[in-house]
C-alpha cells in the first residue's frame, strides 16, 4: 500500500525565514502534487511534478522532486504572512491515476 | 474557469439516516473522485470512477458507501446509514481524460459538503 509521509506536520516561523517541507513516498511514482488548502476551503493545485529532477516556482515557494530517493521538497523563501496555509503532497503511484494524499503540514508564518 | 460544485455546503442528518452528497464535475472530465477530510486531519481517498464503475475504492468505502452518475453531469455519493464517525467534510473532485499530458494534470476539488451527524 502506497504510504506518504510529510513532515514537519507543524511549521510555525517569521516573516523572511526560509523553510523546507518533505514528502517522502513508498512506493515507485512518476506523478507528484503539491496542494495548498487554506482553513475551511478545498484544496487548491500548486505544483505537478512529473519527472525525475523535476524543479517548479512560483512566487515565493518552489517544489522538487526526487523519484529515486521517493522524496518531493516544498521549499518557502521569505515567508509572508499570506502563506500560511496547510499544504499536502500527493502521490499517484506509477500505472494509476488515483492520488493518495500526505497528513498535510499546517504552516503558519508570524509577523 | 470550471469548477466542480458540491450541494449542499452544509448537511446535519440524524445518526441512522441516509444521506445522499452531490457533485458536478467538470464538464469535459471523465474521471471522477470522493474524497473526506476529518476536522484537521488528512484528505482521506474514499473511491474513484471512471467508465461508469468503481475503478479503485479504500477499506474507508465499505457496503453503506455507494456512488452513482445517474445522469451526463451529477456524480452522488449516498452513504445509506451515517454513523457519528461519518462527520467531515467531504470532497469531490475530477480529472480530464488521459490525452497525452492531459492524463497528468492534478484533479480538480470541489469546495465540499460538510457533513454532520447528529
Amino acid at each position: 500500500e502506497l504510504k506518504v509521509e510529510q513532515n514537519p506536520l507543524f511549521l510555525s516561523m517569521q516573516e523572511g525565514k526560509n523553510y523546507t517541507i518533505y514528502c517522502n513516498y513508498s512506493t515507485t511514482s512518476d506523478r507528484l502534487y503539491w496542494y495548498r488548502q487554506d482553513p475551511g476551503k478545498s484544496l487548491e493545485s500548486l505544483f505537478v511534478l512529473l519527472s525525475n529532477g523535476a524543479v517548479k516556482q512560483e512566487g515565493r515557494l518552489m517544489a522538487s522532486l526526487d523519484t529515486k530517493a521517493r522524496l518531493s521538497t516544498l521549499h518557502i523563501t521569505a515567508a509572508v504572512h499570506d502563506l500560511s496555509a496547510t499544504y499536502f503532497c500527493a502521490v499517484a503511484p506509477y500505472n494509476n491515476n488515483d492520488m493518495r494524499f500526505g497528513a498535510g503540514t499546517r504552516l503558519t508564518v508570524k509577523p | 474557469e470550471p469548477e466542480v460544485t458540491q450541494t449542499p455546503s452544509h448537511q446535519v442528518t440524524q445518526m441512522g439516516q441516509e444521506v445522499i452528497l452531490r457533485c458536478v464535475p467538470i464538464s469535459n472530465h471523465l474521471y471522477f473522485y470522493w474524497y473526506r477530510q476529518i476536522l484537521g486531519q488528512k484528505v482521506e481517498f474514499l473511491v474513484s470512477f471512471y467508465n461508469n464503475e468503481i475503478s479503485e475504492k479504500s477499506e474507508i468505502f465499505d457496503d453503506q458507501f455507494s456512488v452513482e452518475r445517474p445522469d451526463g453531469s451529477n456524480f452522488t455519493l449516498k452513504i445509506r446509514s451515517t454513523k457519528l464517525e461519518d462527520s467531515a467534510m467531504y470532497f469531490c473532485a475530477s480529472r480530464p481524460p488521459n490525452l497525452g499530458q492531459a492524463g497528468n494534470q492534478p484533479q480538480h476539488f470541489g469546495d465540499g459538503t460538510r457533513l454532520s451527524i447528529l
